[in-house]
């Protein structure tokens, strides 16, 4: 069965800092990938996909991602953390269910804290 | 700047009370996905709609939940009779057919006491 893990449930990182969040998921072919965010009070935003090709793709925000098939991971990285990246992060993985589904599978989240 | 619309925003009701939140999907979008979101299971999809046909509702408890797209235009989640452990977040999301690519709204936040 689909499944996503994502290793830390919270984060905290000082503005300026790198970051790094981690996925991992369990996928029977060659998954579509994701990360959305969803800030306090809102719905999640889709940040960026992979779906096939350059295994390291590039979002929205200064986000990417990189695609690794040998670790079934698809880490979300930053290499500067801003106040307003405090929210949280969403891996998901799909699609699944036969039909040609666009159904998803989300991780339980990563909340990220930003210290001034 | 096209967007998915819940109301209501936020709901408190006794248990045993009927709800009904509704979703504008954005105009365009032909699929739409109900989910619910709460601190111990995170993200659990409810339903999934395409071209109003619901497509999957596995993840809806059968008894008390139903979902229904009665138009292009509004999709609504019903819970009757509600219970305490309903109280979470259900988030409609409407998509344009893309694998993984969502629109969410804002989310409606039922507390049933």
């Amino acid at each position: 069965a689909q499944s996503v893990t994502q290793p830390d449930i919270h984060i905290t990182v000082s503005e300026g800092a790198s970051l790094e969040l981690r996925c991992n998921y369990s996928y029977g072919a060659t998954p579509y990938l994701f990360w959305y965010v969803q800030s306090p009070g809102q719905g999640l935003q889709l940040l960026l996909k992979y779906f096939s090709g350059d295994t390291l793709v590039q979002g929205i925000k200064g986000f990417e991602a990189e695609f690794k098939r040998s670790q079934s991971s698809f880490n979300l990285r930053k290499p500067s953390v801003h106040w307003s990246d405090a929210a949280e992060y969403f891996c998901a993985v799909g699609p699944y269910s036969q039909g040609g589904s666009e159904k998803l599978v989300f991780g339980k989240g990563t909340k990220l804290t930003v210290n001034p | 700047d096209a967007r998915v619309t819940q109301t209501p925003r936020h709901k408190v009701t006794e248990m045993g009370q009927e709800v009904t939140m509704r979703c504008q999907p954005i105009l365009g979008h032909n699929t739409v996905f109900w989910y619910r979101q709460t601190m111990m299971q995170g993200l659990e999809l409810l339903a999934y709609f395409r071209n109003r046909a619901p497509l999957d509702d596995s993840g809806m408890p059968k008894d008390r939940f139903s979902a229904e797209m009665p138009d292009a235009t509004l999709a609504t989640l019903k819970i009757q009779p509600s219970e305490p452990r309903d109280s979470a977040v259900y988030f409609c999301a409407s998509g344009s057919g893309k694998v993984g690519e969502l629109f969410f709204g804002e989310g409606s936040r039922l507390t049933v006491l």
